[in-house]
């Protein structure tokens, strides 16, 4: 079983569409979250944080269950800039640091 | 700041050759990341640093591959010799030092893409 799972895609929505992604994780010790966001032939770049309570950041909503060991990102309204790789990552402390570890990400296409 | 800088940004040599591939990450970063990426295996972390000590090499594919860090504000990735499945994009990322009650958000660079033929 992998670390991190997650759905590849992709997923093709119309603009103004909800549409939310979900990730699964291995390590039950995992300690910190996040998402982030990949464009064609680009670095990843941070896209939210994801905290136990849940967290919001304008049209983005993170959700962690860390029973079900679960991560969700939903998009409302999405844009047509929203077109990319969403990667899930999840991380554990080892001794010496923090490591990550990257889902392979899930693709999204907004289209007119 | 410049963000963390990887050169070359694209490489092309032929198998057997030595590559190497450079980083300088985001000053006052103590943390230096280095991944590979390719379609069918997604982002794979090799190697990292933390206050320029290996600390978790695990990911190291072979002994072909070596990672350093002399200093604060440069590390290398070194391949020799280089094989056809070694192409991929390879992304460097810099963050603060995290400790037990998390990590940080690691700043990547642009990445260096490989084809070794």
């Amino acid at each position: 079983r992998k670390e991190v799972e997650q759905d590849p895609g992709p997923f093709n929505v119309p603009e103004g569409a909800t549409v939310a992604f979900n990730c699964t994780y291995s390590n039950s010790a995992s300690q910190s979250f996040f998402w982030y966001r990949q464009d064609c032939r680009k670095e990843p770049k941070l896209l939210m944080s994801v905290y136990s309570s849940g967290n919001e950041d304008g049209r983005f909503t993170a959700q962690l269950n860390r029973a079900s060991q679960y991560i969700s990102l939903l998009i409302r309204d999405s844009k047509l800039s929203d077109s990319a790789t969403y990667l899930c990552v999840v991380t554990f402390f080892t001794g010496g640091g923090n490591k990550l570890t990257f889902g392979t990400g899930t693709q999204l296409k907004v289209e007119l | 700041d410049a963000g963390v800088i990887q050169s070359p940004r694209h490489e092309v040599t032929e198998m057997g050759q030595e590559v190497t591939l450079r980083c300088k990450p985001i000053s006052g970063h103590n943390s230096l990341f280095w991944y590979r990426q390719t379609m069918m295996r997604g982002l794979e972390l090799l190697i990292y640093f933390n206050n320029n000590v290996p600390i978790d090499d695990s990911g190291m594919p072979e002994d072909r591959f070596s990672a350093k860090m002399p200093n604060a504000s440069f590390s290398t990735l070194k391949i020799q010799p280089s094989e056809p499945r070694d192409s991929a994009v390879y992304f460097c990322a810099s963050s603060l030092p995290s400790g037990r009650s998390g990590a940080y958000e690691q700043y990547f660079g642009p990445g260096t893409r490989l084809t070794v033929t």
